[in-house]
């Protein structure tokens, strides 16, 4: 079946350490690749997007991701998170119908 | 700009009544709209498609006589929850897609079936 994994379900760090979180996709062919973050009590917001190009991608809140066709993966990095960072990460997928596939979500928690 | 509105935000209803959402655009058209559904600690789950002026499109497994939606409007979506039952208690969030790639997303909708 075609799915959107992501490997850490709860990662707790302490503020500046270095983030990545894992998230691989099954599907073949062209893809869009998403991550979504949601802070407590908030709505889904747009962390960053990858449709072509450059497969490292920049976002918002010092975030980035790198695209790995050969491996069907969308890491989400960031170097130093902060205890604002503390939230729900989703990654996503889309085959360009618009709709997405969204992975089960990792509970990312920083301590001050 | 692409702010996408739920309403109501909280909705508490008894075993078999009807539940009405509504998801608004408010600075932009959208063709497409999406309806999700949220378990607590839990990932989004795409429900259905909805299509302007056309019926609405169901995942598999989604009761399309349960969860009715109209999209009757560029910036208007509705789901109606029917004969609701408690284990239809969720979170139901709602999506629009004002081009082909990126869509944006409402706030949420808590629906509470006693």
């Amino acid at each position: 079946a075609q799915s959107v994994s992501q490997h850490n379900h709860h990662v707790i760090l302490s503020e500046a350490a270095s983030l990545e979180l894992g998230c691989n996709y099954s599907y073949g062919g062209t893809v869009n690749l998403f991550w979504y973050v949601q802070y407590p009590g908030q709505h889904l917001q747009l962390l960053l997007k990858y449709f072509s190009g450059d497969p490292l991608v920049k976002g918002i809140k010092g975030f980035e991701a790198e695209f790995i066709k050969s491996k069907f993966s969308f890491n989400l990095r960031k170097p130093s998170v902060q205890w604002s960072d503390t939230a729900e990460y989703f990654c996503a997928v889309s085959r360009g119908t618009g709709k997405l596939i969204f992975g089960q979500g990792t509970t990312l928690q920083v301590k001050p | 700009g692409a702010v996408v509105s739920q309403h109501p935000s909280w909705v508490i209803c008894k075993s078999g009544t009807s539940v009405k959402i509504e998801c608004r655009s408010l600075d932009f058209q959208a063709t497409t709209m999406f309806w999700y559904r949220q378990f607590p600690k839990q990932s989004l789950m795409l429900m259905a498609t909805s299509n302007e002026g056309s019926k609405a499109t169901y995942e598999q497994g989604v009761e399309k006589d349960k969860f009715l939606i109209n999209h009757a409007s560029l910036t208007l979506s509705t789901l109606t929850v029917t004969s609701a039952h408690p284990e239809d208690s969720s979170f139901y969030i709602c999506s629009a897609l004002p081009g082909h790639y990126e869509q944006y997303f409402g706030p949420g909708t808590r629906l509470t079936v006693t």
